[in-house]
């Protein structure tokens, strides 16, 4: 079965620039995630969605990211103004439900840079 | 939010070593423990996901336990590879499967 996807692989922006990030999960899949990635640091969840309804965004920087998942499939994750400390990989992944022991399947990341 | 701990931050290892990481969490409040392998400009790849007390789970020549009322698992590379080098991280999951991931830790094998 195909992965999870996401684009693009790199951005390089400067600060106060807007960035716009794409997922699309594994068909068939209900639960969806953004984890930002700092270097350095273990991934770190801003959003979680079940369908198209927001589980979870409590992490969600929410004056500057914004994310949506239209029709419960595809997502964006959207910065905007971007800062220097935006700078991490944005992994996006999915997983048949919720339970606490459901595997999730990661797509290889978008690397943002700020400079 | 659940915090959790990786031990030792990066390793070192020859070819044919054996190894072992620290994976320490939370005990209360436990619902279940992941380990994933990410090699460098692939996907986080999943291990093992862990529920029980005294889990044991293997595949290949890594293996994982699994101790809920103490708060630890850990994770062994036996006979350690080149293409084992990757950053292995665990996480911990809420009912709902929020990961809460430790800082990883990073292997690197020399051949």
């Amino acid at each position: 079965e195909a992965g999870v996807a996401q684009s693009p692989r790199y951005k390089i922006i400067e600060k106060r620039q807007s960035v716009a990030f794409w997922c699309n999960p594994i068909s068939g899949h209900a639960t969806l995630y953004w984890y930002q990635q700092i270097l350095g640091q273990g991934p770190k969840l801003l959003i979680q969605f079940q369908n198209n309804g927001v589980v979870d965004d409590s992490q969600l920087p929410k004056d500057r990211f914004s994310a949506e998942r239209l029709k419960g499939v595809d997502s964006t994750l959207k910065i905007q103004p971007a800062k220097l400390e935006d700078s991490a990989v944005y992994l996006c992944a999915s997983s048949r439900g919720t339970g606490p022991n459901t595997e999730a399947f990661f797509g290889q990341g978008t690397r943002l840079t700020v400079v | 939010i659940l915090n959790v701990e990786q031990s030792p931050q990066s390793l070192h290892v020859q070819e044919g070593d054996s190894t072992n990481f620290t994976c320490s969490f939370p005990s209360s409040n436990f619902y279940a423990l992941h380990w994933y392998r990410w090699e460098t400009a692939k996907s986080p790849e999943a291990l093992f996901v862990m529920t029980l007390n005294g889990d044991e789970k293997k595949k290949g020549r890594i293996s994982a336990t699994l101790n809920t009322k103490e708060g630890y698992s850990y994770l062994y590379i036996k006979g350690s590879q080149p293409e084992d080098s990757a950053t292995y991280l665990c996480a911990s999951s809420s009912a709902g499967n929020m990961l809460t991931f430790g800082g990883g830790t990073r292997l690197m094998v020399k051949p």
